[in-house]
């Protein structure tokens, strides 16, 4: 059982709205990761990080922005949602490891704007 | 950039079949791994195969990797209605970060 928490596991919102996705884990991880994906489809690497203070954009541009302050803590903040930011939001984190790693997964906050 | 591409893409079998899903990729490798996902839910990580190994077996699930063909394949043998699930395959690619194929959609049917 992984050790990473995302909250909310759903969320209904309207247009226009500012919104954070928290995600959390307790296993001391360097690297975490935010992923999109919608329905039956592949997963697209949306941000990353490898340590506080550390945040990269990935290979999906996406409105949203991470911020790293805490090593446990990896939110992702929309400032203006729209109906095209539905999707599910996946989280995950990694040991320093090289290229050696496996990822750790949260269950997901599926969001829906209105 | 989509590293990795299965095939097929969904697959329907008897509980007690072997289910059988391929993967393709584009560049070189240092390893390829597959996860699981259940609908609606995270991924879990099921097995990692090095460039170096051809063959790997986990329980019920073999992989094969050819870096020849740049491609491997997961085997799930006797299957059960919990492996009902999608299942990706995984490399990583320039500064160390994972992309995933499109997936395999598995139900097995009880």
């Amino acid at each position: 059982e992984a050790d990473i928490y995302q909250t909310p596991r759903y969320l209904v919102i309207g247009t226009g709205k500012k919104i954070t996705l928290e995600c959390s884990q307790t296993m001391g991880h360097d690297k975490m990761y935010w992923y999109q994906q919608d329905p039956g489809m592949e997963l697209h690497l949306i941000h990353y990080s490898y340590g506080v203070n550390s945040t990269e954009k990935g290979d999906l541009s996406s409105e949203s922005t991470v911020s790293r302050i805490r090593t446990e803590h990896f939110p992702l903040t929309l400032e203006s949602a729209r109906p095209s930011h539905t999707s599910q939001y996946l989280c995950a984190s990694s040991d320093r490891q090289g290229y050696g790693e496996k990822l750790f997964f949260g269950s997901g906050t599926q969001l829906s704007v209105l | 950039s989509q590293q990795g591409e299965e095939d097929p893409q969904a697959l329907s079998i008897q509980e007690g079949e072997n289910a059988t899903m391929n993967c393709s990729y584009k560049t070189s490798i240092n390893n390829l791994q597959w996860y699981r996902q259940n609908s609606g839910r995270g991924l879990v990580h099921l097995i990692l195969i090095r460039s170096n190994e051809r063959e790997k077996h986990s329980g019920r699930l073999r992989v094969t990797l050819d870096t020849s063909k740049k491609s491997s394949s997961l085997l799930i043998t006797a299957s059960r209605a919990a492996d009902t699930a999608s299942y990706f395959c995984a490399t990583f690619y320039g500064n160390n970060r994972l992309a995933f194929g499109k997936g395999n959609q598995v139900v097995v049917i009880p």
